[in-house]
């Protein structure tokens, strides 16, 4: 079974700090992606990483997809009310018909 | 803008009801959808691959029977929840994709109360 292990699951913090996401997982994924939810609402697309090592940078959110296309990370800087969500990475295997692995999902509180 | 519609986004029914829930594709064609479900605070779940002409795979666990699914064209599919019961209250969200590449873009879900 494919696991996708996201952390931190919830993370609570004030206006101007900084935050990573982290996603990991011991398979091998052809892309990964971050997906940001609201309540009520589905996932929107933040990114897809495709290359290992890649970088690649939002307004103030970076993600970086492993070298070995294993594991991704979601560095937020100086957050705001507005980046409040959930946020989700999801893995694509090789060969699975285009399925997703979902991570646990970081629901993120940023007070102001 | 949106690439994929999910109709409708509320619904209320008794205990027994069927419910259809269609997903829609926007300006392109989908060969492959997606039907998640998600509880609250949680994660997406896979419940099923839709596949255009052919028949749905489910995931482990989902009852094919209960839950049926149509992917009549290439625009279009549907989850239908046969003779729901209060515990298949949930969010229900579907996804598509363009032929062959990632990424799964997201309907916005349909809230599903029974009962």
């Amino acid at each position: 079974t494919q696991l996708l292990e996201q952390s931190p699951q919830f993370l609570s913090i004030q206006e101007g700090e900084n935050l990573t996401v982290y996603c990991n997982s011991s398979s091998v994924f052809s892309s990964l992606q971050w997906y940001r939810q609201e309540p009520g609402e589905g996932p929107v697309l933040l990114v897809t990483v495709v290359t290992g090592g890649e970088v690649k940078k939002l307004k103030r959110l970076t993600f970086q997809f492993g070298d070995a296309r294993k594991d991704s990370s979601l560095h937020i800087t100086a957050a705001q009310p507005g980046d409040t969500g959930l946020y989700l990475c999801a893995g694509a295997p090789y060969n699975q018909g285009g399925k997703l692995i979902f991570g646990q999902g970081t629901e993120l509180s940023v007070k102001p | 803008g949106a690439v994929v519609s999910q109709h409708p986004s509320w619904v209320i029914c008794k205990s027994g009801t069927s419910v259809k829930i269609e997903c829609r594709s926007l300006d392109f064609q989908a060969t492959t959808m997606f039907w998640y479900r998600q509880f609250p605070k949680q994660s997406l779940m896979l419940m099923a691959t839709s596949n255009e002409g052919s028949k749905a795979t489910y995931e482990q666990g989902v009852e094919k029977d209960k839950f049926l699914i149509n992917h009549a064209s290439l625009t279009l599919s549907t989850l239908t929840v046969t003779s729901a019961h209060p515990e298949d209250s949930s969010f229900y969200i579907c996804s598509a994709r363009w032929p062959g590449v990632q990424p799964q873009h997201f309907g916005d879900g349909t809230r599903l109360s029974i009962l």
